[in-house]
Formats: structure tokens, C-alpha cells, sequence
């Protein structure tokens, strides 16, 4: 079962704006993983938070999470057209290790 | 970096077929491999993970006799479609764990394969 709500589903800027995604989730987590997937392609991880961690930053993304409120955040900033993709929040409860992922967020960022 | 790769990437088949699906680890030796199902614009719902040498674990309401899951060696799992129908026309992800580095569940994945039943 998906653990998860993201928002927005879909989001639509322009290159240089920052893009902001959320993501909730309903169990406590050991941490939370954030990945892309281009359209029709695999995953690629782009970064991991702990859950004793508060923020986290990995080049132009920005990763926030608020264990009392069961969200995270994933900050995009001076979005590229080349950022355009799906981003999925995952989550790591524990318990063989299973990632159950988010609904996910459609960017689309034109140039 | 760790590579998974998946084979064939894509395949058609006639409804009634089996298909099998191959993951690899090309490059470590993967404790826990995972199987994901992704229908068109939705998210990856984890259908199995499977550990080498033991019966794969299934999520409430995949069918074990239909997606049989065998991890006969830590850098490979197989995911085998039997009886295929449209309704399992799907892009199945596998990803793996390497064995070394267990603590933060660090997950590789595949690139996956679309499967269209016909």
C-alpha cells in the first residue's frame, strides 16, 4: 500500500524559478528517500534523510522533514528543463527494509 | 556506482503467455532484491521482496502463484508473468540492496521493462 500524498501532482514553471514538492506519510519512518524517474525510465536516487535529521542539502535540492507533522519537503532550486521529470518521496519504515513510495509530483519545467 | 540492470527492457506478448523478467546486479552482491509494478502515471507499488535463497515475501493482494519471484543467487531475481492478461500490462522495476552496505536501505534500481499483454 502506498504510504503517502504528494503535492502538487503535477507543477508547471519556468527554467530559473524554484520548484517546492511535498510529501506526507502516515507511519513513523527510519528515513526518507527522495528519486526522480524520467518519463518511461528507471529511478535515480537523489537524496536520503534521516529521521533525527531536520534538513538536508545535495547541490541544488533542498530536503526538509518534520517528523511531528509526517512531511517532507523537496526543494528544487533555479529549476533547469532538464529537471523535468517525476520526483517521488519514499519511505523506510523498517521491517526487511521496504521503500513505499508517494504518489509523486509531475515537473515540468520550460525553457 | 551500483548498476541493476533489467532484460528484456520491453516485450509484447499474446494473453495466456508466461514472460519472464530478469534483474542483475552487475556489480554487487544484492542481500534483498524488490519488485515494483507502475502503471501509467501513477507511483510504484511494491509487489514482492525477495531474498537469495528464500520464498519471496508478497504485499497483500499480489498473487504469488501468478508473479513467481526466484532469487536463485545474490545477483539475480526473476519475476516470472504466468497466464499473462492486459490487466498486467505493466512497467515492472526491480531494485536491489547491496550486501555491504545495509544500514540506510540505500536501494538501486533497475530501468525497468514494459510489458504489453495483448
Amino acid at each position: 500500500s502506498q504510504q503517502g500524498e504528494e503535492d502538487p501532482q503535477a507543477l508547471s514553471i519556468q527554467e530559473g524559478e524554484n520548484a517546492t514538492m511535498n510529501c506526507s506519510y502516515k507511519t513513523s519512518i527510519n528515513n526518507l528517500q527522495w528519486y526522480r524517474q524520467n518519463s518511461g525510465r528507471g529511478l535515480v536516487h537523489l537524496i536520503l534523510i534521516r529521521s533525527n535529521e531536520r534538513e538536508k542539502h545535495s547541490g541544488r535540492l533542498r530536503v526538509t522533514l518534520d517528523t511531528s507533522k509526517k512531511s517532507s519537503s523537496l526543494l528544487i532550486t533555479a529549476s533547469r528543463a532538464a529537471d523535468t521529470a517525476s520526483y517521488f518521496c519514499a519511505t523506510d519504515s523498517g521491517g526487511y527494509n521496504k521503500l513505499i513510495f508517494g504518489a509523486g509530483t509531475r515537473l515540468a519545467v520550460h525553457p | 556506482g551500483a548498476v541493476v540492470s533489467q532484460h528484456p527492457s520491453w516485450v509484447i506478448c499474446k494473453s495466456g503467455t508466461s514472460v519472464k523478467i530478469e534483474c542483475r546486479s552487475l556489480d554487487f552482491q544484492a542481500t534483498t532484491m524488490f519488485w515494483y509494478r507502475q502503471f501509467p502515471k501513477q507511483s510504484l507499488m511494491l509487489m514482492a521482496t525477495s531474498n537469495e535463497g528464500s520464498k519471496a515475501t508478497y504485499e497483500q493482494g499480489v498473487e504469488k502463484d501468478k508473479f513467481l519471484i526466484n532469487h536463485a543467487s545474490l545477483t539475480l531475481s526473476t519475476l516470472t508473468v504466468t497466464s499473462a492478461h492486459p490487466e498486467d500490462s505493466s512497467f515492472y522495476i526491480c531494485s536491489a540492496t547491496p550486501k555491504t552496505r545495509f544500514s540506510y536501505n540505500e536501494q538501486f534500481f533497475g530501468p525497468g521493462t514494459r510489458l504489453t499483454v495483448l
